[in-house]
């Protein structure tokens, strides 16, 4: 167990729908990260917050969004979903961000839009 | 940018067999070096890592040796075990202000009795 907590598991929704996908990062770690899983694109960057701050973004399509709240947990809304967005998406943290500072991901969430 | 290029999967191995998966990877600075192994149904987890030129990573048996003059982060393992069946993934990590982690694809690695 990494610590790194994502809910919910699995989705299942529709093309046109809107989703949210949590994140609970590991006690103390102030870093959330998003990455996406798919077959095509293998995993992709989307984003990362520091404290409350977003600090880097990577291939997130504008139909995407994420905060990280003052309890440090992060949400990552997803909104007109097309059939390629089904993927795993997955969330990691880190205590900091220097570049060796490992990060600790969670077990991810299978989004299948349908 | 960046970028790590890995050797395709599937690779097939028998028990205690040698293995050798390799990395390289493009970056305009230095980065740190990860290899992050997949169980199925699980999310990623830091398999070792190596922050400078020349250090060797080793965890649970699996080494890989930062090389920078061929900019490469290949994994090893002397004797595998079908436990280690999983996807691995090489990642680079800048420092200073590009916090984000830059996977290659991932290998499937299957190790059979």
């Amino acid at each position: 167990d990494s610590g790194v907590t994502q809910t919910p598991k699995h989705l299942i929704t529709a093309t046109g729908q809107r989703v949210t996908l949590r994140c609970s990062p590991r006690s103390g770690d102030l870093s959330v990260y998003w990455y996406q899983q798919s077959l095509d694109q293998g995993l992709q960057f989307l984003i990362q917050y520091y404290n409350g701050e977003e600090r880097a973004k990577g291939n997130i399509l504008e139909r995407f969004s994420a905060q990280q709240f003052p309890d440090l947990h992060s949400e990552l809304n997803l909104s007109s979903l097309e059939l390629g967005d089904s993927a795993l998406y997955f969330c990691a943290s880190s205590v900091g961000v220097e570049g060796n500072t490992e990060a600790f991901f969670g077990q991810g969430t299978r989004l299948t839009v349908v | 940018g960046d970028s790590v290029t890995q050797m395709e999967g599937p690779v097939t191995l028998s028990e205690e067999a040698f293995l050798t998966i390799n990395c390289t990877y493009t970056a305009t600075g230095y980065p740190s070096l990860f290899w992050y192994v997949q169980y199925p149904g699980e999310g990623l987890q830091l398999l070792l890592k190596a922050t400078k030129a020349d250090d060797k990573g080793s965890n649970k048996g699996f080494e890989a040796t930062y090389r920078k003059e061929t900019t490469s982060f290949h994994l090893e393992k002397g004797s595998v075990q079908v436990s280690d069946s999983a996807v691995y993934f090489c990642a680079l990590r800048e420092g200073g202000s590009n916090y984000k982690l830059t996977f290659g694809k991932g290998t499937l690695l299957t190790v059979n009795p």
